[in-house]
């Protein structure tokens, strides 16, 4: 059974501070997939990044960063000098291998930024 | 830029009376599934489905629940017989390819249940 744990249930930083996500997975699958989502207050889901268990390296998109370590099993996100827009929920996600694969999402985690 | 769009985007029903959520896949997408989120809490799966079939569902998609592609552009979830504990957000989602590929997700369709 796969399973996604977000430890981490609400973290206040004030903007500009650089934050750290956590995420931790669990599968039984040599190939699977890792998500993050985002959901901002107006409630949608936002696609952010997709990383398959064979790519490793860390990922830079701006101010976001991904770092992927399967010896942990952890997929940790990490904002740079956050802003206020960054506040929101934020889900880390797996899927394994398979048609129409569902996704497993983690409890989110709440990310506030204040001024 | 394609987006996945669900109406109605808040529904407000009564115990016992069926409802239907309607969602619009992107257009070129193959794959289509149903999350739900209660106020709060995590976005569970309930159910994918591919070539007018269901592939997958979870343990929460009973009998209660069906899904149905009644033309090429629409997807809707039916609940027969509503519940108190049925009020959540419900997501859809779409993906474009039979490997586990980025869903888009829908803006959701708040459903309460007096």
């Amino acid at each position: 059974a796969q399973k996604v744990t977000q430890a981490q249930t609400e973290i206040s930083v004030v903007e500009k501070e650089d934050v750290t996500l956590d995420c931790v997975y669990e599968t039984r699958d040599t190939t699977y997939y890792l998500f993050w989502y985002k959901q901002p207050p107006s409630g949608e889901l936002v696609f952010l990044i997709r990383r398959n268990s064979f790519d490793e390296q860390n990922e830079i998109s701006g101010r976001y960063s991904w770092n992927f370590q399967k010896s942990t099993s952890s997929f940790n996100f990490t904002i740079t000098a956050s802003q206020v827009v960054d506040s929101a929920v934020y889900f880390c996600a797996l899927s394994e291998s398979g048609t129409a694969s569902k996704l497993t999402f983690g409890t989110g985690t709440r990310l506030q930024v204040t001024l | 830029e394609p987006e996945v769009t669900q109406t109605p985007s808040h529904q407000v029903t009564q115990m016992g009376q069926e409802v239907i959520l309607r969602c619009v896949p992107i257009s070129n997408h193959l794959y289509f599934y149903w999350y739900r989120q209660i106020l709060g809490q995590k976005v569970e799966f309930l159910v994918s489905f591919y070539n007018n079939e269901i592939s997958e569902k979870s343990e929460i998609f009973d009998d209660q629940f069906s899904v149905e592609r009644p033309d090429g552009s629409n997807f809707t979830l039916k609940i027969r017989s509503t519940k108190l504990e049925d009020s959540a957000m419900y997501f859809c989602a779409s993906s474009a390819l039979p490997s586990p590929d980025t869903q888009y997700f829908g803006p959701g369709t708040r459903l309460t249940v007096l």
